[in-house]
């Protein structure tokens, strides 16, 4: 069966520092990955996704990249955090088929920049 | 930024009572989903229905979609207390993209 992970769950970082958030993906090939970030009591914003090693799409520009180093491997990253980069990460995966099929959501990262 | 709408955005109910959240889209879609997320945890999907359905069930759970009205519901009906969580509808558009809405969250009282 597939499963995602995604760690670490949860994140205190100083102003400043860098970021990196590691999602892998287990019994799929190819998936699609994508980071999301969700504020607090809000929904979520997407912020890059990827059909395929080294394929990034970002959908808003900020202060984060992304990185798909192996197929099943999907990594978040930032050079230096802002306090507007606090919020809940969420990593997940979907295959692009028919039927067509819901995504499937790791467990989430809630990052605190102080 | 988020395209989809949901509301209420949070509701009261006592548990045997149904539980209805409404998501309204502005664009055409390939489908709609419903995904529930317990505080603090990641999101797990529901239910899926397809442009050209109208109603579809599991379990407890009932979702309409009005492709007219870019509308849809989820209905849960003898909601219980383990049902409280946030409840948000996703829209996955031509470019097989998911866009959430921001949400409904449900407090189900024992």
């Amino acid at each position: 069966s597939q499963t995602i992970h995604q760690w670490p769950a949860t994140l205190v970082q100083p102003v400043g520092s860098p970021l990196s958030l590691e999602c892998t993906v287990e019994g799929t090939s190819n998936p699609n990955l994508y980071w999301y970030r969700q504020a607090a009591g809000r929904g979520l914003q997407l912020l890059f996704y990827s059909v395929g090693i080294g394929q990034i799409s970002s959908e808003v520009p900020q202060n984060l990249s992304a990185s798909r180093p192996q197929d099943r491997q999907f990594i978040l990253s930032s050079k230096k955090l802002l306090l507007s980069d606090s919020g809940f990460y969420l990593c997940a995966w979907s295959f692009l088929g028919r039927p067509p099929g819901g995504y499937t959501f790791g467990s989430g990262t809630r990052l605190t920049v102080v | 930024s988020q395209q989809g709408e949901e509301d209420p955005q949070a509701l009261s109910i006592q548990e045997g009572e149904n539980a209805t959240m409404n998501c309204s889209y502005k664009t055409s879609i390939n489908n709609l989903q419903w995904y529930r997320q317990n505080s603090g945890r990641g999101l797990v999907h529901l239910i899926l229905i397809r442009s050209n359905e109208r109603e579809k069930h599991s379990g407890r759970l009932r979702v309409t979609l009005d492709t007219s009205k870019k509308s849809s519901s989820l209905l849960i009906t003898a909601s219980r207390a383990a049902d409280t969580a946030s409840y948000f509808c996703a829209y996955e558009n031509a470019g097989n993209m998911l866009t959430f809405g921001g949400g409904t969250r449900l407090m189900v009282k024992p």
